[in-house]
């Protein structure tokens, strides 16, 4: 139940393509859906994030489609950019007390130039 | 300042040695994390600080040991660690409030027992 699923695990588009990450969660107590951003050596970056009370977040190039009923949530990368090759996880949270965070197992993006 | 600063960047240790590993943010942010990240693995969630009271123990070994000496800066002391130990490790940092405004993250502290 506090597992989220990620796919897929490896993702390689071309540039200007639309890259595409799923992950599905069971918690229902779950009210907090951040994506982050991880180059090799650095650490993970706050990229965009949702709450339940909205299907959709967009911010510039990214945006994040959230499906309450079905407990899915899926980020899109438009315009895909090689500088966009990165491991991006996905998490999901509770307000209640606690801030811990259970992530996604990852998806390694490629963007071909 | 939006940063959270990790050192050192690199560190290895004997499996007898005793180091420390450092976080300091200036945010004003009362929550604060270590997490523990395998290659190719997401974070693992190690300890928990909120208002500089350990708040979340994720059963992690003794031969690591938190400090948060106040609310800027968290230590993560190392002793007797295995090899297996090996690992990039990270501060998170964030706000404690009802609603979730997501981590920042250090760079991490590459770290490799041998």
């Amino acid at each position: 139940q506090q597992q989220v699923k990620q796919s897929p695990q490896s993702l390689i588009v071309q540039k200007g393509g639309i890259s595409i990450i799923n992950c599905a969660y069971e918690n229902t107590a779950f009210d907090y859906f951040p994506w982050y951003q991880q180059f090799p050596g650095k650490g993970p970056a706050l990229l965009i994030a949702i709450r339940p009370d909205v299907s959709e977040k967009k911010e510039g190039r990214f945006t994040i489609s959230f499906n309450k009923s079905a407990k899915q949530f899926s980020l899109h990368i438009m315009d895909s950019q090689p500088g966009d090759s990165a491991t991006y996880f996905c998490a999901a949270s509770m307000n209640k007390g606690t801030y811990k965070y259970i992530f996604g197992t990852g998806t390694r993006l490629k963007v071909l130039a | 300042d939006t940063e959270v600063t990790q050192t050192p960047k690199h560190l290895v240790m004997g499996m007898t040695n005793k180091k420390s590993l450092k976080c300091e943010q200036h945010m004003g942010h009362r929550a604060m994390y270590w997490y523990k990240q395998k290659a190719k693995k997401p974070p693992e969630l190690m300890f928990v600080y909120s208002y500089e009271k350990l708040s979340i123990n994720e059963s992690v070994p003794s031969r690591f040991s938190p400090e948060c000496p106040n609310s800027s800066l968290l230590n993560l002391h190392l002793h007797a660690l295995q090899p297996e130990d090996s690992a990039l490790y990270l501060c998170a940092s964030s706000q404690v409030s009802q609603a979730n405004y997501g981590y920042t993250f250090g760079s991490g502290t590459r770290l490799t027992v041998v």
